[in-house]
């Protein structure tokens, strides 16, 4: 079975702290992907990677960076964090490049930033 | 215009009930489509993909109309392990494995 851990099942910051949200994953897949998790907006994609050291924006890269040294490895992290980053976060990967590649998500972090 | 739509319930049954949901999405071009399943508290995993043809998994079949541009789950015999939000995602272009995700559809069984 496809793993996927994230560092933190919950974590609470200040405003204005840097925070790092880490994810791993033990299958060997090319993709991964961060997504924050709104009651009512649903998931909503924030940064990607299809390779080492590679990234892409998503639909809400703002105020977010993304790290990816290793294949397995992908971290989220925060610059400084504000209250309305407040969200649970999931981390998920997946295989590159096949039509029905599906994606295998985290248990998530829910961060609290007050 | 969201780019995948759901009706977010919740819907109410009793065991023993069949309930269907639908989805549409606004992406003539869209390749490929999967009803995924999210717990509360819980992170989404994967619950069946969907083929041109429609498919079925146990109590569970799925369809696809690409002419109306909507998805379809149908659950059979609803148990109340089957109490979930289920999620209708579309993978839009060839060239990206990004996915994107309707805000999901709530089902409650009760007894």
């Amino acid at each position: 079975d496809v793993k996927v851990t994230q560092s933190s099942r919950y974590l609470v910051k200040r405003t204005g702290e840097k925070v790092f949200l880490e994810c791993v994953q033990d299958m060997d897949h090319e993709n991964m992907f961060w997504y924050r998790q709104d009651p009512g907006l649903g998931l909503r994609l924030i940064y990607f990677s299809y390779d080492v050291k590679m990234k892409e924006k998503g639909d809400i890269p703002e105020g977010y960076s993304v790290s990816r040294e290793k294949k397995e490895r992908f971290s989220l992290i925060l610059e400084s964090a504000s209250t309305n980053q407040t969200s649970m976060y999931l981390c998920a990967s997946s295989l590159y490049g096949t039509s029905l590649s599906s994606q295998y998500f985290g248990p998530g972090t829910r961060l609290t930033v007050t | 215009r969201k780019e995948v739509e759901q009706d977010p319930g919740p819907f109410n049954v009793p065991e023993g009930a069949t309930v269907a949901f639908n989805c549409t999405y606004s992406n003539s071009a869209s390749q490929s489509f999967f009803w995924y399943r999210q717990d509360c508290r819980k992170e989404p995993k994967l619950l069946m993909s969907v083929y041109s043809s429609g498919n079925e998994d146990g109590r569970f079949t799925a369809q696809l109309n690409r002419a109306s541009q909507y998805i379809s789950l149908l659950i059979r015999d609803s148990k109340l392990s089957d109490s979930a939000t289920y999620l209708c995602v579309v993978k839009e272009h060839p060239n990206t494995d990004k996915l994107i995700f309707g805000t999901g559809t709530r089902l409650q069984v009760f007894p």
